[in-house]
């Protein structure tokens, strides 16, 4: 059965320093992966997200995300975080039917 | 472009109440969903329409839990007779048609949060 993991619930990250999210997955083919992110009163936002190609993917706000075969791992990675990153971090896959299954979230707190 | 559209903001009940939530979706988006979201977790879908029919409601609770979309625009989930377990804020999402597993252009409304009491 396919599944979403985010290892870590709660991440706690100076401001200035860098910032990776891990997310593992289980899907029987190449999966489309995706991280939202969901701010306090927001609707999840997309940050990016990866289909095919190119497995280093750009997205929006400095996030950026690998996609690893091997390890079934679709991390997000930011290299210095400000303060209004803040925020709930969801990846998320779409089986065959589209359907969005998203992982338990990671929350993120940015300290002074 | 205006986003979804979701009302009320936030919404207390005693449990075995009845609820309802609205959504409207942004123009012309043929394709929307509800998702349930608990504390803790992440989004659950519990029904998707495309345009005013059902597509999938494998994971909406039908003894409790009932969606319409009558015009294919906006739609209403109403939960009766709601239970503490239904505390969570519910979202709605809409996409144009045809964006398929991509989920381009799907975008998600700020939801209503739910405190069963």
């Amino acid at each position: 059965a396919q599944s979403v993991t985010q290892p870590d619930i709660h991440i706690t990250v100076s401001e200035g320093a860098s910032l990776e999210l891990r997310c593992n997955y289980s899907y029987g083919a190449t999966p489309y992966l995706f991280w939202y992110v969901q701010s306090p009163g927001q609707g999840l936002q997309l940050l990016l997200k990866y289909f095919s190609g190119d497995t280093l993917v750009q997205g929006i706000k400095g996030f950026e995300a690998e996609f690893k075969r091997s390890q079934s791992s679709f991390n997000l990675r930011k290299p210095s975080v400000h303060w209004s990153d803040a925020a709930e971090y969801f990846c998320a896959l779409t089986d065959s039917w589209g359907k969005l299954q998203f992982g338990a979230g990671t929350q993120v707190v940015v300290t002074p | 472009e205006a986003g979804v559209a979701q009302s009320p903001r936030y919404k207390i009940i005693e449990k075995r109440q009845s609820v309802a939530f609205w959504c409207n979706p942004i123009s012309g988006h043929a394709t929307l969903y509800w998702y349930q979201q608990i504390l803790g977790q992440g989004p659950k879908l519990l029904i998707q329409f495309q345009n005013n029919g059902v597509v999938d409601d494998s994971q909406l609770p039908k003894d409790r839990f009932s969606a319409e979309r009558l015009k294919g625009v906006d739609s209403t989930l109403k939960i009766q007779p709601a239970k503490l377990e239904d505390s969570a804020v519910y979202l709605c999402a809409s996409r144009t048609q045809g964006s398929g597993k991509t989920n381009e252009k799907l975008f998600f409304g700020s939801g209503t949060q739910l405190s069963v009491l």
